[in-house]
């Protein structure tokens, strides 16, 4: 168990429609980053936050938002939905945004989003 | 651009030795990481090079050369479990963005 919760588990929605991802970073970690892993796919980083700002922007749709609270828990908000966006999405969370000290990752245990 | 590159499959035999090979084409550096994934779980962190050489940690090591922009991942006394995605990524030199490679999946035979 890496500390990292994200929920749900599990996600099934129709094309066109709006979800939203939620995670828990482990406790005392400021970052927050969230990756897509389509089937059979590497990890595309979208996007990063620290301590509530942004703090970088990977291949991230124009569809897809992100957000992080004062309470340091992260939203990653998907809409209008397209079949493509079936995948894993993963939240990980590190001590500091860069440079010496909190540079692994931890990932949660990942929400799989079937989009039909 | 950014391109890292990894052997999609890698077969081995249990009790051998297998070296995963990285390469990659950054347009910063600042540090090289692996990570070990078992079908539909989580990613979990390995090791974490930022300095050329080798760094040992139990049956796992990991070698950088950022002259040469490769790295292996060389696991000893391979053992069943150990079969599984290996993912090489990059962390750029801003240390906010870390770019995965496609990632290398090895399969542990008896």
């Amino acid at each position: 168990d890496s500390g990292v919760t994200q929920t749900p588990k599990h996600l099934i929605t129709a094309t066109g429609q709006r979800v939203t991802l939620r995670c828990s970073p482990r406790s005392g970690d400021l970052s927050v980053y969230w990756y897509q892993q389509s089937l059979d796919q590497g990890l595309q980083f979208l996007i990063q936050y620290y301590n509530g700002e942004e703090r970088a922007k990977g291949n991230i749709l124009e569809r897809f938002s992100a957000q992080q609270f004062p309470d340091l828990h992260s939203e990653l908000n998907l809409s209008s939905l397209e079949l493509g966006d079936s995948a894993l999405y993963f939240c990980a969370s590190s001590e500091s945004a860069a440079g010496a000290g909190g540079y692994e990752q931890y990932f949660g245990p990942g929400t799989r989003l079937t989009v039909t | 651009g950014q391109n890292i590159d990894q052997p999609t499959e890698m077969t081995a035999t249990e009790g051998a030795i297998v070296q995963i090979n990285c390469t990659y084409q950054t347009s910063g550096f600042n540090g090289l990481f692996w990570y070990q994934q078992h079908a539909g779980e989580a990613p979990t962190f390995l090791s974490y090079n930022v300095l050329d050489g080798l760094e040992e940690k139990g049956r796992f090591s990991s070698f950088l050369s950022r002259s040469k922009g490769y790295s292996y991942l060389l696991l000893k006394e391979l053992q069943m479990k150990d079969s599984a995605s290996y993912l090489c990524a990059v962390r750029d030199t801003g240390g906010f963005k870390t770019i995965f490679g496609a990632g290398t999946r090895l399969f542990v035979k008896a």
